[in-house]
């Protein structure tokens, strides 16, 4: 059983440019959980996904981000016209339903570069 | 005043020994996660705690909800224990996976 993937684990982008970071979660799991990790800081969460449906976008930055997660296939994280301060790595995890319990299963992570 | 503290922030022991590392925290929670970053930056989730004391191999966790405070204990600490743990709480009000992390402790175990 695959663990949670993330890709791609490291990108570069120029000021302006837009980001889309991927996750895909565990099989079996329904539930995604996006954060972030600023250099020299603590993790933040952003947003918490079902299935066509965002949950819990209470973490999310009001302009230029966003997420999704399609009946089909992986999560996205968008990030549209990236500044400098966005450089950051991006975590996503997931859970199977709440019957399952709430136990988070991690990515490795994508590390956004913005030059 | 952050809603989760750790301690200590750093914390550097010779193998063998026994570690303890503190989080207090300042909200009403419904869970309680530990988690294990590596070096290259990959998290590891090691408990989820809502009450009691979990263990599993040389780790222990132990949360005591009345007075908002949870340790993580490593018994015969290894090198490779070294990495930043992180505690993590699900405020009461809160959605799963809504978590507010503390700033992590970095432990170095030498050999």
């Amino acid at each position: 059983n695959a663990g949670v993937m993330q890709n791609p684990r490291h990108l570069v982008r120029r000021r302006g440019q837009e980001a889309r970071l991927r996750c895909s979660p565990m099989k079996g799991h329904s539930h995604v959980y996006w954060y972030r990790q600023l250099p020299e800081e603590g993790l933040k969460f952003m947003v918490y996904l079902q299935k066509e449906n965002i949950i819990d976008e209470s973490g999310m930055p009001k302009e230029r981000f966003s997420a999704e997660f399609p009946k089909e296939g992986p999560s996205i994280l968008r990030i549209q016209q990236v500044v400098r301060g966005d450089s950051a790595a991006y975590f996503c995890a997931s859970s199977p339903g709440l019957t399952g319990g709430n136990t988070i299963y991690f990515g490795e992570g994508s590390w956004l570069t913005v030059v | 005043k952050n809603e989760v503290e750790q301690s200590p922030q750093n914390l550097t022991a010779q193998e063998g020994e026994f570690i303890t590392i503190n989080c207090s925290y300042s909200v009403g929670i419904s869970a309680l996660h530990w988690l294990q970053q590596h070096p290259g930056g990959g998290i590891v989730s090691l408990f989820m705690l809502s009450s009691g004391k979990k263990k599993h191999g040389r780790l222990i966790a132990t949360i005591n909800i009345q007075e908002k405070h949870s340790s993580l204990h490593i018994t015969a600490s290894h090198p490779r224990d070294s990495a930043v743990y992180i505690c993590a709480v699900i405020s009461g009000g809160g959605s799963q996976g809504n978590l507010i992390f503390g700033k992590g402790t970095k432990l170095s175990v030498k050999p």
